[in-house]
């Protein structure tokens, strides 16, 4: 019954390698979201898409990139990894991109560990 | 440009307390405002929101906040903290352009002593 869910929880890679995080939500919204929590638990959005349209691509790393095949489901693949994109990654969804839009829910959270 | 600032990185109050996180933002127009709350491990949660109308919202778990637009503030108050309340705390304002964007501030950590 989880409304916003992430695969896989812990992600334990090598520099270089290419990755994926997959994230389905089950509220029938239009909208998702991909943000990016640092070790200093800052939150930034990286990526939008409302009804599979990218909407927002906030100046991310084109080894980013963002894949909706369906308004339920948001994935994120990640090219050539570097230490740096070490952090927690997490999925959200909202209605729509109305005012209600910015009421968003959260996934768990991928927490993505490079060496 | 919009921003968030929340002054307290960390607080620790004793259960029973009364709680006041603070936040502070930068918005040209009238925001759309949120208070989100993350356990240890676990994706975030809405505790409350202003869109417009009564400036004194209340939200989950006897979480309140006011929105002050004369201090551009928008503090967290809970009249009497649990231990379960501990956790990091996470304001939020919305972006212009109705794109969902979210601007968070940097969280506070919320620690809870017996």
């Amino acid at each position: 019954d989880t409304a916003v869910s992430q695969t896989p929880k812990y992600l334990v890679t090598q520099m270089g390698n290419d990755k994926s995080i997959k994230c389905e939500q089950n509220l029938g919204h239009d909208t998702m979201y991909w943000y990016k929590q640092d070790s200093k638990k800052f939150l930034k959005i990286m990526f939008s898409y409302n009804n599979k349209e990218l909407i927002i691509n906030e100046t991310v790393p084109n080894r980013f990139s963002p894949k909706s095949p369906d308004k339920a489901h948001l994935n994120l693949h990640i090219n050539s990894l570097e230490l740096g994109d070490s952090a927690v990654y997490f999925c959200a969804s909202s209605q729509d991109l109305t005012r209600t839009g910015y009421e968003q829910y959260f996934g768990p959270g991928t927490r993505l560990t490079v060496t | 440009a919009q921003s968030v600032t929340q002054p307290d990185i960390h607080i620790t109050v004793s259960e029973g307390a009364s709680l006041e996180l603070r936040c502070n933002y930068s918005y040209g127009a009238t925001p759309y405002l949120f208070w989100y709350v993350q356990s240890p491990g676990q994706g975030l949660q809405l505790l409350l929101k202003y869109f417009s109308g009564d400036t004194l919202v209340q939200g989950i778990k006897g979480f309140e906040a006011e929105f002050k637009r004369s201090q551009s503030s928008f503090n967290l108050r809970k009249p009497s903290v649990h231990w379960s309340d501990a956790a990091e705390y996470f304001c939020a304002v919305g972006g212009s352009g109705n794109t969902g964007k979210l601007i968070f501030g940097q969280g506070t950590t919320l620690q809870v002593k017996p």
